[in-house]
């Protein structure tokens, strides 16, 4: 069966600081991946999302980037975090035929100081 | 207008209830419909797909209506268990990844 891993948990970072965020997919291949954030009290916004190794998709410009340099690895970046980055995170992947549904991670819960 | 409106609630309802809750999507070209089940501070986890026939998964009843563009989630005899917050997703799944998310509709079921 099919797992997805996304790690930290929580993470309590200073302005200005980097961040790197890191999900792997276990039992399919070639899966689109994804990242979303999820403000308090609001849905999840769609930040990147990829079909393939190293294409990336990027749907609300910002200070973040992602990278995919493994087919079941996608990996969510800043250089410089602002307050305005804090949030919940989530990786997803899905099937890339069809109309299937999106698989989220446990999250990742950024506060930034 | 939103992609995909719900109403937030919240629906606060006795133990063996029914409740019913509703969303609306404003593309026609929509191809994927999905509830989702959101627990606090966790991640979405998907309850059910929705297919254009409707469908059921025991105590939960989904239909959709694409005349409407409205989607609905049915759940029968309500357990303490089902309290959370559900989402309503729609997918523009053959002409790229966009899936739009509602905010979510909170259930909270009273013992």
């Amino acid at each position: 069966s099919q797992t997805i891993h996304q790690w930290p948990a929580t993470l309590v970072q200073p302005v200005g600081s980097p961040l790197s965020l890191e999900c792997t997919v276990e039992g399919t291949s070639n899966p689109n991946l994804y990242w979303y954030r999820q403000a308090a009290g609001r849905g999840l916004q769609l930040l990147f999302y990829s079909v393939g190794i190293g294409q990336i998709s990027s749907e609300v410009p910002q200070n973040l980037s992602a990278s995919r340099p493994q087919d079941r690895q996608f990996i969510l970046s800043s250089k410089k975090l602002l307050l305005s980055d804090s949030g919940f995170y989530l990786c997803a992947w899905r099937v890339q035929q069809g109309n299937s549904p999106l698989h989220f991670g446990n999250g990742t819960r950024l506060t930034v100081t | 207008r939103k992609e995909v409106e719900q109403d937030p609630g919240p629906f606060n309802v006795p133990e063996g209830a029914t409740v019913a809750f509703n969303c609306t999507y404003s593309n026609s070209a929509s191809q994927s419909f999905f509830w989702y089940r959101q627990d606090c501070r966790k991640e979405p986890k998907l309850l059910m797909s929705v297919y254009s026939s409707g469908n059921e998964d025991g105590r939960f009843t989904a239909q959709l209506n694409r005349a409407s563009q409205y989607i609905s989630l049915l759940i029968r005899d309500s357990k303490l268990s089902d309290s959370a917050t559900y989402l309503c997703v729609v997918g523009l799944t053959n002409t790229g990844n966009q899936f739009y998310f509602g905010t979510g509709t909170s259930l909270t079921v009273i013992p």
